[in-house]
């Protein structure tokens, strides 16, 4: 039984650039939800999608982030015209429902230079 | 909003009883998670309480008293893998079930 999938691990871009994260959720959830974890802080929470509905999107900034879950294929968080403080671990969380424990993604560290 | 809180950093030996609290601050409370995460690794769940009481599986034990808005993480004999940040989240009750983490305690288990 696969757990959360994220890919790619690591992703480098320039600033200006678009930046694409891909999770794939735990077999049978499905509800993902999207952190984003700086150095040394905490997971802040940015959004709670359930197939192809954002049920929460309180966390996420208005302008550049972008989050979907289609019907068929990965849950994706677009981050367009990357800046420098974009840089952090992004982390996929999955669950089978709403009352039901996040079990997490390896993360995907974005580095913008 | 809800405001958790817990100590940035802990010590302890290995073989030894180690107590990470967690109090939080929030209306509509409907469950209290627990994580570990080592240094650059992924959260990995530990427990979870919704009702008063401890709930123990193996070497840990959470413990939750609603009323004082209050948790601990228990750890027993301690091992030098235990070494890690230990992750307090709270779901609120909304139709968003999202969780909202503290900001980790980082425990160091010496020999």
């Amino acid at each position: 039984n696969a757990g959360v999938m994220q890919n790619p691990r690591h992703l480098v871009r320039r600033r200006g650039q678009e930046a694409r994260l891909r999770c794939s959720p735990m077999k049978g959830h499905s509800h993902v939800y999207w952190y984003r974890q700086l150095p040394e802080e905490g997971l802040k929470f940015m959004v709670y999608l359930q197939k192809e509905n954002i049920i929460d999107e309180s966390g996420m900034p208005k302008e550049r982030f972008s989050a979907e879950f289609p019907k068929e294929g990965p849950s994706i968080l677009r981050i367009q015209q990357v800046v420098r403080g974009d840089s952090a671990a992004y982390f996929c969380a999955s669950s089978a429902g709403r009352e039901e424990p996040q079990y997490f993604g390896p993360g995907t560290r974005l580095l913008v230079l | 909003g809800q405001n958790i809180d817990q100590p940035t950093e802990m010590t302890a030996t290995e073989g030894a009883i180690v107590q990470i609290n967690c109090t939080y601050q929030t209306s509509g409370f409907n469950g209290l998670f627990w994580y570990q995460q080592h240094a650059g690794e992924a959260p990995t769940f530990l427990s979870y309480n919704v009702l008063d009481g401890l709930e123990e599986k193996g070497r840990f034990s959470s413990f939750l008293s609603r009323s004082k808005g209050y948790s601990y993480l228990l750890l027993k004999e301690l091992q030098m893998k235990d070494s890690a940040s230990y992750l307090c989240a709270v779901r609120v009750n909304t139709n968003a079930g999202k969780s909202t983490f503290g900001d980790g305690t980082t425990l160091t288990v010496k020999p």
